[in-house]
């Protein structure tokens, strides 16, 4: 069965600092990988999804990349702001019903 | 406006009642998820709908029901054989669940608690 980590559970940067969030899973054989923001009380905002033959993806400040072989991911912020504060979470999915395995997401602040 | 709603945004369920959430799309999305989230942990699925009048078990489904008779509608009703429901429970849906493009946008969520 597919597992997701996400290591550390929490986070804290001043402002201005890049950010580094870092996602394992164990099943190489992914359909995609999807990164979200949730903030508290909210339901999730999907940020990037990378597909299965893609090493990354870019938008804005933000870009992800996928190592397969590896069984990983990481989301980079670049110069990190107050608004940035929030869950993030990723998910795998390893079936072409859409099924998603989701880590149990690291928490980031930044402080101004 | 597109996007999920739920509702409602908070429930409160005594012992031994069933309570449903709602759950309702305007993206003319075919498929349709039910998750819940517990605190510091990701979120675990319970149900998942691709078509209208077709649904699936998830992960943790037992105590759990759901019907699909609209594309737009996917309820969850949660019941008595339920023992731990408090959660909070999140609706999403995909438009392409089937490709490597899937992306699921997500409702606001529902806060359930027992009284």
């Amino acid at each position: 069965k597919q597992e997701v980590t996400q290591i550390p559970a929490a986070l804290s940067v001043p402002e201005g600092e890049n950010l580094v969030l870092n996602c394992s899973f164990t099943d190489s054989a992914i359909y995609n990988l999807q990164w979200f923001r949730q903030d508290p009380g909210k339901g999730l905002t999907s940020l990037l999804l990378i597909q299965s033959s893609q090493r990354e993806q870019t938008s804005g400040r933000l870009n992800a990349s996928l190592d397969k072989s590896s069984g990983r991911s990481t989301l980079y912020i670049a110069a990190s702001q107050p608004g940035d504060s929030a869950t993030y979470l990723c998910a795998v999915t390893t079936d072409s019903w859409g099924k998603f395995q989701f880590g149990a997401g690291t928490q980031v602040v930044v402080t101004p | 406006d597109g996007g999920i709603t739920q509702s409602p945004k908070y429930l409160f369920r005594k012992e031994g009642q069933n309570v449903t959430l709602s759950c309702e799309q305007n993206l003319n999305h075919d498929a349709m998820y039910w998750y819940r989230q517990d605190p510091g942990q990701g979120l675990r699925l319970i149900y998942y709908s691709q078509i209208v009048n077709d649904f699936q078990k998830g992960d943790i489904a037992e105590g759990y029901s759901v019907s699909r008779e609209k594309k737009e509608s996917f309820p969850l009703t949660v019941t008595s054989a339920q023992k731990n429901p408090t959660a909070f429970y999140l609706c999403a849906s995909s438009g392409d669940s089937r490709s490597a493009k899937n992306i699921q946008y997500f409702g606001a969520g529902t806060r359930l608690s027992v009284l």
